[in-house]
């Protein structure tokens, strides 16, 4: 199965710094990098995602990058806001079914 | 359109109780998820479908834990005999399931056994 790493898992930021998460994956044939949000007490969300043919999608201040050479895809948060505190989960999937592997989490923290 | 639905939101029970756990998916989704989240933990994958047929059972964590879904819709979790470490929250997710898509989550039910 995949073997998925998120790092880091705790991140901490200044109101308006930028927010950078790394997402390591194992299975070379997956195709489809999403990443999630889930604030306190809610469910998971889709924020952004990216498939095998493309490099880079963004999305207003939130982007994700994708070297499937080197099998890592990363979320990239700037002008980090209060409402960006919650915890973030990549999943990548895609290579023989339709299942998701999603990693542990990492809790991001915006200080005002 | 209407979300992904689970019943029930809440449901504590005592331990060596059995509880049934339901999802409605988004209409037309063919694939269906369910996930255990501890709390302040992630996402732990327990089952899929993919309509009726259940082609990975792997992350079902006892023989106590069973999944079933009729008519490509409606998914029931069901856990026999409880014990204290299956509380957690459970939730569903849907997706279109024509490739690897956006699952669309359910808010989840908390089981507590007591």
């Amino acid at each position: 199965g995949e073997n998925v790493e998120q790092h880091p898992s705790t991140l901490s930021v200044q109101e308006g710094d930028s927010a950078v998460i790394k997402c390591t994956y194992s299975d070379s044939a997956s195709n489809y990098f999403p990443w999630y949000k889930q604030e306190l007490g809610k469910r998971p969300q889709l924020i952004i995602d990216i498939r095998s043919n493309v490099g880079e999608k963004k999305d207003q201040r939130i982007a994700v990058t994708l070297n499937k050479t080197a099998k890592h895809f990363s979320l990239h948060i700037t002008e980090t806001q209060p409402e960006d505190s919650a915890v973030y989960f990549c999943a990548p999937g895609g290579s023989n079914d339709y299942k998701l592997s999603f990693g542990a989490g990492t809790t991001v923290t915006v200080r005002a | 359109g209407a979300g992904v639905s689970q019943s029930p939101s809440n449901k504590v029970t005592e331990k060596g109780k059995d509880v049934e756990l339901r999802c409605d998916p988004i209409s037309g989704h063919t694939a269906l998820y369910w996930y255990r989240q501890s709390l302040g933990q992630g996402l732990e994958f327990l089952i899929y479908f993919q309509g009726n047929s259940a082609p990975d059972k792997s992350g079902l964590p006892s023989d106590r834990f069973s999944a079933e879904r009729t008519g490509g819709s409606v998914s029931t979790l069901t856990i026999q005999r409880t014990q204290q470490e299956d509380s957690a929250v459970y939730l569903c997710a849907s997706s279109p399931g024509l490739v690897a898509d956006t699952q669309y989550f359910g808010p989840g039910t908390r089981l507590t056994v007591l």
